[in-house]
């Protein structure tokens, strides 16, 4: 069990191109969670996934952020025209169940925006 | 609002000292409070949680719902429980989302 993949582990933009950040969960898992971590902060919530569902995006940006789970592949987390404000590291967790089920987190991809 | 507090942002201990690290939290509720820990070049991993009430590698933590805390402590640390430390908690509903703090950092000198 290779737990949480996430790639790539470092993704370098410049301002206004597109970022796309996957997300493979643990084998098994239904449920995809994305953080955001940005300098000298905790990890912030942002979208809640189960297959083919976005189930919670109260902690989404509005505009240019957006997230998929497809029913075959990974997770994507997708940041359109990006700015440097988006430069942080993105965490993915993966859960077998809602309700307060453990989550596994991935690696992280650290993205910079130049 | 929910939020959940670490006021502490490095914690520097000998070997063999008393660990403390504080956590607070607000919510209008029943969460649920977990301690999440990533040592040095690893992921973020969860070390224990209120609801299981066991000691993980020496570290217990408490709910007190009095005085909205959920402090981390162990009796004796040890060089290898130096990482970042971070609280969390999870609130009522379905969502599972997790509230993090800002973290603490460990520091155990031999």
């Amino acid at each position: 069990n290779a737990g949480v993949m996430q790639n790539p582990r470092h993704l370098v933009r410049r301002r206004g191109q597109e970022a796309r950040l996957r997300c493979s969960p643990v084998k098994g898992h239904s449920h995809v969670y994305w953080y955001r971590q940005l300098p000298e902060e905790g990890l912030k919530f942002m979208v809640y996934l189960q297959k083919e569902n976005i189930i919670d995006e109260s902690g989404m940006p509005k505009e240019r952020f957006s997230a998929e789970f497809p029913k075959e592949g990974p997770s994507i987390l997708r940041i359109q025209q990006v700015v440097r404000g988006d430069s942080a590291a993105y965490f993915c967790a993966s859960s077998s169940q809602g309700g307060r089920g453990e989550q596994f987190f991935g690696p992280g991809t650290r993205l910079t925006v130049l | 609002a929910q939020r959940v507090t670490q006021p502490e942002k490095l914690l520097s201990v000998f070997k063999g000292a008393p660990v403390e690290l504080k956590c607070n939290y607000s919510y209008s509720g029943s969460p649920e409070l977990f301690w999440y820990v990533q040592y040095s070049r690893q992921r973020l991993q969860l070390l224990l949680r209120h609801i299981s009430r066991e000691s993980i590698k020496g570290f217990t933590a408490d709910l007190n719902k009095g005085e909205t805390s959920f402090h981390l402590k162990k009796p004796f640390a040890q060089e290898e429980d130096s990482a970042m430390y971070y609280c969390a908690l999870s609130g009522q509903g379905n969502t599972d989302k997790l509230i993090f703090g800002t973290g603490t950092r460990l520091q155990v000198f031999p």
